[in-house]
């Protein structure tokens, strides 16, 4: 049974990085596209970006200039950076991977338990 | 850039139907945006209901159901049972992005 799970530091300071890493248990990385959605105090889902296993990706217009994404297949885990954080990027975050039975990706199959990420000095 | 309207709330009575529906701000969801679904109890992860339009995710119950309703997709639950009292996600492709609704939050009483 495929799992994910989230991790990082949960308190980050204005201004900085925020680095989280998603580890996938019980298969493999390769071969699947993954994704990072975030879901700020009381608010809605808003979807950050993909990648996939060979690095191809793309993220949300209005995050892309502060975002990166990378897979490491040896350590069977992904990666998001977000840098410039401000107390608007607090979120629990989520990884997902992505069901895609043909050449267009058709939503979410499994999701982490999600990971809280405070930005406060 | 677009956006995914969803009802901020609706209501209905144990064992009724209810439809929630997925909208755009300008122009209609149609099948090339691969609608999904998802179900989120406060404190918990989603939960993923339906993929493109109308393909339930396994072990999902078949009194929820996804459609394409005029230009809007749908999600209806049938029988409604208290435990289906959850906040709905709605998904959409759009060439390479994907964007979420604002969500629906369902009371069953």
């Amino acid at each position: 049974q495929v799992q994910l799970q989230e991790s990082g530091p949960g308190l980050v300071k204005p201004s900085e990085t925020l680095s989280l890493t998603c580890t996938v248990s019980g298969g493999s990385i390769s071969g699947f596209y993954w994704s990072w959605i975030r879901q700020a105090p009381g608010k809605g889902l808003e979807w950050i970006g993909y990648m996939h296993s060979t690095g191809s990706s793309n993220s949300n217009p209005s995050l892309r200039s502060r975002v990166t994404m990378s897979v490491d297949a040896s350590r069977n885990h992904f990666s998001l950076q977000l840098t410039s954080v401000t107390a608007a990027d607090t979120a629990v975050y989520y990884c997902a991977r992505y069901f895609c039975p043909g050449d267009i990706c058709q939503g979410f199959d499994l999701w982490g338990q999600g990971a809280l990420v405070t930005v406060s000095t | 850039q677009t956006v995914v309207t969803q009802e901020p709330s609706f209501s209905v009575s144990p064992g009724g139907t209810v439809t929630l529906t997925c909208g755009l701000s300008s122009g209609s969801v149609s099948s090339s945006h691969y609608t999904s679904w998802y179900q989120q109890i406060p404190g918990q992860a989603p939960r993923t209901l339906i993929y493109n339009t109308n393909i339930r995710s396994s072990g999902v119950p078949d009194r929820f159901s996804g459609s394409i309703l005029g230009n809007k997709a749908a999600l209806t639950v049938a029988g409604a049972q208290a435990d289906d009292e959850s906040d709905y996600f709605c998904l959409l492709y759009f060439s390479g992005l994907w964007v979420f609704g604002g969500g629906t939050k369902l009371t069953v009483l």
